[in-house]
């Protein structure tokens, strides 16, 4: 069974940088599996950020960007403001109709 | 702007059954592809189906795979998951998602979400 994998949570300073990843227990992310990213606060639905890897949601700040690095997808967070504190999900397309969800990355800006 | 509405969530007996709506508005509904995602409490987001714009084809996750159907009305704008044979671990907030269309494989727009809960 496929499992796509994001760390569990991650720390920034406000104004500073940070990169989250999606992998693969097995194999490696391309551009062929239109990796996507969503950002979501508790209590709310999720909100798009990025889709096919690289372009970003209609009103998604330009501070957010997606990427492949290595063998992973890539979302980065460049001049982290206090709002961006969410957790953070991406999805792979497996192909055949599916879908699968990272299990999420809960970011804290501090 | 874009509007889809969750409906028919509720508490349901483990077996039982339960089916939701997604009213959807805002856009032309027959052209796009559609999915539910679920979100059990305090857990991530878990892809659950995928529906043709069309109707013509369905895909399950294997966790809901024999149990969940996903239906729509072209006609009513409306997106349905039939929900059967229902488990505690089905419980959690179903969401109801456009596709973003274009091929782009992602969902674009979300509903504020249904809670199911199955309990004695």
């Amino acid at each position: 069974q496929t499992v796509v994998t994001q760390e569990p949570s991650f720390s920034v300073s406000p104004g500073g940088t940070v990169t989250l990843t999606c992998g693969l227990s097995s194999g490696s992310v391309s551009t062929s599996y239109y990796p996507s990213w969503y950002q979501q606060t508790p209590g709310q639905a999720p909100r798009t950020l990025i889709y096919r890897t690289y372009t970003r949601s209609s009103g998604v700040p330009d501070r957010f960007s997606g990427s492949i690095l290595g063998n992973k997808a890539a979302l980065t967070v460049t001049g982290a403001q206090a709002e961006d504190e969410s957790d953070y999900y991406c999805a792979l397309y497996m192909g055949s109709g599916i879908w699968v969800f990272g299990g999420g990355t809960k970011l804290t800006v501090l | 702007q874009v509007q889809l509405v969750e409906s028919g969530g509720g508490v349901v007996q483990p077996g039982g059954s339960l089916r939701l709506s997604c009213a959807a508005s805002g856009f032309t509904f027959p052209s796009y592809n559609m999915h539910w995602v679920r979100q059990a409490p305090g857990k991530g987001l878990e892809w659950v189906a995928f529906m043709r714009s069309d109707g013509s084809s369905e895909y399950n996750a294997d966790s809901v795979k024999g149990r969940f159907t996903i239906s729509r009305d072209n006609s009513e704008n409306t997106l349905y998951l039939q929900m059967n044979r229902l488990r505690a671990d089905d419980t959690a907030v179903y969401y109801c998602a456009k596709d973003g269309g274009g091929g782009n494989c992602f969902f674009d727009y979300w509903g504020q979400g249904a809670l199911v809960t199955v309990s004695s």
